[in-house]
């Protein structure tokens, strides 16, 4: 399958400060990108959609101004949680959808751990 | 509102059983069905279901979609302990959705 590489695979921050992590389409350009958030022993939560070129579409109860979302190329997007704080703390996935006739297939990254101190 | 469910949403089973894991959605802009299986992180891709009655094979898994009733099962034979994992159904539409997934545990 294809591959999507996310990093950093684990982070631990101070609150208050940024952290950015990226998601990269290594074969294959992803029309569109989502974000996830996994609280433990739940299911993904969708956090935004994004496709390349245009502002992300966030879901509701999801802060656009906390968790920016950049979608710049067809290989790339990142999001960064601004101003962190200790409940932001969480297993963040990004999947790139690989557009295959008029269905979308979606392959996860690897990740990120996230704990804000 | 968009809604995916799956069932159960715990399964406990022993080494060599059968199981078959439950998931139904709501169509809007249906476009396909995809099956996931999580185990410690990112969840790997299991199969994309588009076709109603087609049954999609990968060696002990096997899954099936049935557009006219809006639901697709996964069934998993001759369990192995390697098979506990949480199994994800999602649906791709206007968006994507996952359910809340099974979790399956098995005993040897």
């Amino acid at each position: 399958g294809a591959v999507v590489s996310q990093h950093p695979s684990r982070v631990i921050c101070k609150s208050g400060t940024s952290v950015k992590i990226e998601c990269r389409s290594l074969d294959f350009q992803a029309t569109t990108m989502f974000w996830y958030r996994q609280f433990p022993k739940q299911s993904l939560m969708l956090m935004a959609t994004s496709n390349e070129g245009s502002k992300a579409t966030y879901e509701q109860g999801v802060e656009k101004d906390k968790f920016l979302i950049n979608h710049a190329s067809l290989t790339l997007s990142t999001l960064t949680v601004t101003s962190a704080h200790p409940e932001d703390s969480s297993f963040y996935i990004c999947s790139a959808g690989n557009l295959r006739g008029s269905h979308t297939e979606a392959f996860f990254g690897q990740g990120t751990r996230l704990t804000v101190v | 509102e968009d809604k995916v469910v799956q069932s159960p949403l715990s399964l406990v089973v022993h080494e060599g059983d059968t199981v078959t894991l439950n998931c139904s959605y709501e169509v809007t802009n249906f476009r396909s069905l995809l099956w996931y299986k999580q185990e410690k992180k990112a969840p790997t891709f299991l199969f994309m279901l588009t076709s109603s009655g087609i049954e999609k094979k990968s060696g002990r898994l096997s899954s099936i979609l049935d557009k006219k009733e809006l639901f697709s099962i996964l069934n998993i034979t001759a369990t192995q302990t390697g098979d506990s994992a949480i199994y994800l159904c999602a649906r791709d539409g206007q968006n994507f959705v996952f359910g809340p997934g099974t979790r399956l545990s098995v005993l040897p």
